[in-house]
């Protein structure tokens, strides 16, 4: 019974390629996130969503298309890919981003590891 | 704007002795504090949390944390280093910007020596 989970855990493609990464929280948290990881670990929010409403798109090109069709899931659809975006990519979830700054806690998924050939 | 700073990208420490990750922050006004852990191959996961009520945070696996307004520090500590703890941690801080959004320090890597 994982807390929040993500698929695939790999994802290799050329560039050019149009994929998804599906993400699924059985927390009953109102929000969810998605961050992507560089190579140096550098940690970057990318969208979040508050029961299925998107609150924060940190100017990520719009090749990048989130989607939440409830507010347990948050997929991650990405299109014509560059070799920049290799990376990982975290969903987290969070009980609400309006409830508290300590109540903003972050749980994290396994991640998906990007490779964009 | 509110941030944090992690000092030393690397820390290596034999096993058994005193791990230090340092984290400053920048903020006026009250700062929400957090340290995470991320294990190889692992997404992230909670320390420890600030929340005021007592400077000195204590967390899982033997972590502590104390905050100290008068250096606007918030550095993360252990007696001593298990093989175990080789990791990625990362200090962070809770803003609000339309909604609260964690802004998460540029993380420091853990080695522990035999």
């Amino acid at each position: 019974d994982t807390a929040v989970s993500q698929t695939p855990k790999y994802l290799v493609t050329q560039m050019g390629n149009d994929k998804s990464i599906k993400c699924e929280q059985n927390l009953g948290h109102d929000t969810m996130y998605w961050y992507k990881q560089d190579s140096k670990k550098f940690l970057k929010i990318m969208f979040s969503y508050n029961n299925k409403e998107l609150i924060i798109n940190e100017t990520v090109p719009n090749r990048f298309s989130p989607k939440s069709p409830d507010k347990a899931h948050l997929n991650l659809h990405i299109n014509s890919l560059e070799l920049g975006d290799s990376a990982v990519y975290f969903c987290a979830s969070s009980q609400g981003l309006y409830r508290g700054p300590v109540d903003n806690e972050q749980f994290f998924g396994p991640g998906t590891r990007l490779t964009v050939l | 704007a509110q941030s944090v700073t992690q000092l030393g990208s690397h820390v290596s420490v034999s096993e058994g002795a005193l791990v230090l990750l340092r984290c400053n922050y920048s903020s006026s006004v009250p700062p929400y504090l957090f340290w995470y852990v991320q294990y190889p191959n692992q997404g992230l996961q909670l320390l420890l949390k600030y929340t005021s009520a007592a400077t000195l945070v204590k967390g899982i696996n033997g972590f502590e944390a104390e905050f100290k307004k008068s250096e606007t520090s918030f550095h993360l500590t252990k007696p001593s280093a298990h093989m175990s703890d080789a990791a990625e941690y990362f200090c962070a801080v809770s803003v609000y910007r339309g909604g609260f959004k964690t802004i998460f320090g540029a993380g420091t890597r853990l080695f522990v020596k035999a």
